[in-house]
C-alpha cells in the first residue's frame, strides 16, 4: 500500500523559501507515476500547485510559476517542493499526492505558516 | 484556466433527505470531472471520477451525473458522517482546477 508523508518547517518568514518533502513508501518513485502537490489555505478550497514525473518533467500552476521548483530524489524515494519569495498568502496545508488527478492517494498534509 | 463553480456554498438537509450538489464548468470538460469529500483535518477522499464512476469502497448512496459543463453529486440518504465539505475538480485540462466547495450541514 502506497503511503505519502509530507515534512518540512511549519513556519517560514516572509520573503523566505518554503521547502517541503514528500516521503513515499510502498512504491518506487520511478514507478512510472506523476507526483503532485496541492495546497489549501485556512478555511478555503483546494489549489493545485504542480506535478513532477520521475524523469524530471514538470507542470506548474501559472499562478505560481516562477516561484516553484519541484524535484525528485530517487535514492531517498521522495520528492520535494520549494516555493520562493513566500508571503502570507502562501500560508496553507500542503498535500502531496501520487498520480495525476483524480487520485485517491494523498498524504495527510502539513501546515505551513508564513509569518515573521 | 477552467473555472469551476459549485452551488450552493452551504446545503442544509435533514438526515435521510436526498442531497443534491451542483458544479458548473466555465467550458466543457466532457466527463473529466471528479468529486471529493473532505472531513475536517483530513485529506480529500475521492468519491467519483469520470463524472459518474464511484471510486473503490464508496457507498452506493453517492452518485454522480452530468457532462459538458453541468454536473451533480447526489447523496441519496445522507448519514451523519456525510455532513462535511465536497469539492468538484476538472481534469480535462492539464491545469486541474477545483470548485470552491459545498458544505453539507444538518438541517
Amino acid at each position: 500500500q502506497v503511503q505519502l508523508k509530507e515534512s518540512g518547517p511549519g513556519l517560514v518568514k516572509p520573503s523566505g523559501t518554503l521547502s517541503l518533502t514528500c516521503a513515499v513508501s510502498g512504491a518506487p518513485i520511478n514507478s512510472g507515476s506523476w507526483w503532485s502537490w496541492v495546497r489549501q489555505p485556512p478555511g478555503k478550497g483546494l489549489e493545485w500547485i504542480g506535478e513532477i514525473y520521475h524523469t524530471g518533467n514538470t507542470n506548474f500552476s501559472p499562478s505560481l510559476k516562477g516561484r516553484v521548483t519541484l524535484s525528485v530524489d530517487k535514492s531517498k524515494n521522495h520528492f520535494s517542493l520549494r516555493l520562493n519569495s513566500a508571503t502570507a498568502a502562501d500560508t496553507a496545508v500542503y498535500y502531496c499526492a501520487k498520480g495525476r488527478f483524480p487520485t485517491n492517494m494523498w498524504g495527510r498534509g502539513t501546515v505551513v505558516t508564513v509569518s515573521s | 484556466e477552467i473555472v469551476m463553480t459549485q452551488s450552493p456554498a452551504t446545503l442544509s438537509v435533514s438526515p435521510g433527505e436526498r442531497a443534491t450538489l451542483s458544479c458548473r464548468a466555465s467550458q466543457s470538460v466532457a466527463t473529466n470531472l471528479a468529486w471529493y469529500q473532505q472531513t475536517p483535518g483530513q485529506a480529500p477522499r475521492l468519491l467519483i471520477y469520470g463524472a459518474s464512476t464511484r471510486a473503490t469502497g464508496i457507498p452506493v448512496r453517492f452518485s454522480g451525473s452530468g457532462s459538458g459543463t453541468e454536473f451533480t453529486l447526489t447523496i441519496s440518504s445522507p448519514q451523519s458522517e456525510d455532513f462535511v465539505v465536497y469539492y468538484c475538480q476538472q481534469y480535462y485540462d492539464w491545469l486541474v482546477t477545483f470548485g470552491q466547495g459545498t458544505k453539507l450541514e444538518i438541517k
